[in-house]
């Protein structure tokens, strides 16, 4: 089953402007990580942000945590056409375990 | 290339058949992760091993389904008697364990089809 969902599921573009996308998740972590997939490929790892933080770059990559709401933000400034993939978050819990959770994705189509 | 591999990266099956997938993780990664991937879904999560040692199963793994890391290298994941609702890709990942959680490096995956 899925820990959360991300939002919007689908989001299309302009090259250059920023994609910023949502994800809420349900029970406690440890720490959420975004990935990245191209179409009918492996996952990616972008970024790890850990709970006792709140923000986080990378690059062109920015991630929120806000473990209050349990949710998080993926924001990508400047977008470029080879940003065009599905986003998840995942998520790792505080229960003892090291299994990842992860979100329903979403589909950024950046169009050139 | 030293990443995460999987073989095979296609097969196709008909319905009641056995097939077996194989992952070799990145080789000093003890953590190995086999997930399920849906079309337009994101991955579920099917087990994990640290190790050889198989630490968690999720409830989607239902007993046709058995994964294997016998010597806490390479894993395989075999699905008896196959049915169409199998069909989708099988993703594993491998990761660096440690005091804290660390990311994951993804294969390519496995697509099954069952006809």
């Amino acid at each position: 089953s899925q820990q959360g969902e991300e939002d919007p599921q689908a989001l299309s573009i302009q090259e250059g402007e920023n994609a910023t996308m949502n994800c809420s998740y349900k029970t406690s972590i440890n720490n959420l990580q975004w990935y990245r997939q191209n179409s009918g490929r492996g996952l990616v790892h972008l970024i790890l942000i850990r709970s006792n933080e709140r923000e986080k770059h990378s690059g062109r990559l920015r991630v929120t945590l806000d473990t209050s709401k349990k949710s998080s933000s993926l924001l990508i400034t400047a977008s470029r056409a080879a940003d065009t993939a599905s986003y998840f978050c995942a998520t790792g819990s505080t229960s003892g375990t090291y299994k990842y959770i992860f979100g329903t994705g979403t589909r950024l189509k950046v169009l050139a | 290339d030293t990443g995460v591999s999987q073989d095979p990266r296609h097969k196709i099956t008909k319905r009641g058949q056995n097939v077996t997938f194989r992952c070799d993780p990145i080789s000093e990664h003890n953590r190995l992760y086999w997930y399920r991937q849906t079309l337009g879904q994101g991955p579920e999560f099917l087990t994990y091993f640290q190790n050889e040692a198989q630490l968690e199963k999720s409830r989607l793994l239902s007993d046709r389904f058995s994964a294997e890391r016998p010597k806490g290298s390479f894993s395989t994941l075999e699905i008896q008697r196959t049915e169409q609702g199998d069909s989708a890709m099988y993703l594993c990942a491998s990761s660096l364990s440690g005091r804290a959680w660390n990311e994951q490096f993804f294969g390519p995956g496995t697509r099954l089809t069952v006809l």
